[in-house]
Parts: structure tokens; sequence; C-alpha cells
């Protein structure tokens, strides 16, 4: 049972690239979320989706867009990458109703420069 | 507005109780308190939650007040591998307050 895994661990971008971060979980779960961490920060949710073909803004939309086409992926693209998006990025998955704990995923390190 | 309200940080010797306080003063009545806990460069982990009684598993208890504008979370035995950042999480399981908003959390440091 793998849980979340995020896809890639690690990406440096150059600004203005693009790119996307995959997310897939094994556990039939509902609800998926995008978060970003910075130092001090804590983590701000960037989009979340409570099932498949739906999404919906967190806290920190701008500059991202996210798809939900099979309830088992949640991918977040960057369309054209800055400096500010330089971040650490989770994923989690979480059952819809009670007994709703969150698993999250390992990360993932983005830098752009 | 922040829906809870968390110290930055507290130590605790190892082997003694931690307790972990969280303050939820507008918590409305179908919104549960999370604690979920993040050790350094990893991912959060789940810890515990609760609507109004007092629950115990087997990492955490977690101390609801009656009028549940506050709680406590109780690491009985603290060890070194429990230092961490902790986050204290109001939501609902379903509708408009069910997503996951962290905030700050509290640094716990558990010393030797």
């Amino acid at each position: 049972n793998a849980g979340v895994t995020q896809t890639p661990k690690f990406r440096v971008l150059k600004t203005g690239q693009s790119m996307t971060l995959l997310c897939a979980q094994d556990m039939n779960h509902e609800y998926m979320y995008w978060y970003r961490q910075d130092p001090g920060m804590g983590l701000r949710l960037i989009h979340y989706s409570v099932g498949e073909g739906t999404t919906a803004k967190g806290e920190v939309p701008d500059g991202y867009n996210v798809s939900r086409l099979k309830k088992q992926n949640f991918l977040l693209g960057l369309e054209s990458a800055a400096p500010s998006q330089t971040s650490v990025y989770f994923c989690a998955s979480s059952r819809g109703l009670s007994l709703t704990e969150a698993f999250f995923g390992q990360g993932t390190r983005l830098t752009v420069v | 507005d922040a829906k809870t309200t968390q110290p930055t940080s507290m130590d605790c010797a190892e082997g003694r109780a931690a307790n972990l306080p969280c303050n939820h003063s507008t918590i409305s009545g179908n919104e549960y308190v999370y604690w979920y806990r993040q050790i350094h460069s990893q991912g959060p982990q789940y810890i515990i939650h609760g609507l109004k009684n007092n629950e115990t598993n087997e990492m955490a208890s977690l101390i609801i007040t009656e009028d549940r504008k506050s709680s406590t979370l109780i690491l009985p035995h603290a060890t070194l591998r429990d230092t961490a950042v902790y986050y204290c999480i109001v939501r609902a399981h379903t509708g408009a307050n069910s997503k996951l908003t962290f905030g700050k959390g509290i640094t716990l440091s558990v010393r030797p």
C-alpha cells in the first residue's frame, strides 16, 4: 500500500518554465489537497478537490492550476514559474466523511531560478 | 481570521508528559478539533481528533474543555522522536469549513 506518492521529489526550474506535479493516492479517498510550505509560514492550502472532476481554490491559488480527471490523481500545474514559487509542495488525501484523517506525501522541493 | 491559537514553542524533558495547548474560541458546533504533527522535512502526520469527548489513541490523548473553546494534546511519555511542529486544526467534516487549513503550529522540543 503506497499511500500518497508525489512525483517528482526535487526539481529546479528556470523562471517562465512550466511543469506539472503529480500526486497519486491508492486509498480511494474523495478529498485531495495541494499545499506549499515556506520557512516560518506553516502549510498554506493552494487548491483542493472534494471529488473526481471537481476543484476549488484554497488560500494561495494564484499562479497555479489543478486538475482531478481521475479520482486517484491530483495534478498541480505551474504555467509560468516564478522565483516566488520556490517552496516545498505537499499533497494530501482524505476520506470525505468521518474518520477523515489526511495522509500526506513526502513532498516535492521546487526551486525556481 | 485565525481559527486556532497556539504558543510558538515549548519544550519538555524526555520521558515526561508534554501538554500542548490550543485555543479555538470561535469553534462551531459541527467542527472537530484535529491535531497533526510534522517532523522536520517530512509530510504532516495525523495524530488524533475529537468533537467534544476526550479521545485517546496509541499516540496521544486529546482533552477538550466542556465549552469546547480550548483543548490540550497530551503526549504521555515524550521521546526525542516527538520533537516536531504540532498543528491544532478546527474543521467540519462536510461543507465549506471541511478543508484542512494549517496555522503555524507549536514547535515542541524534547530535551534529553
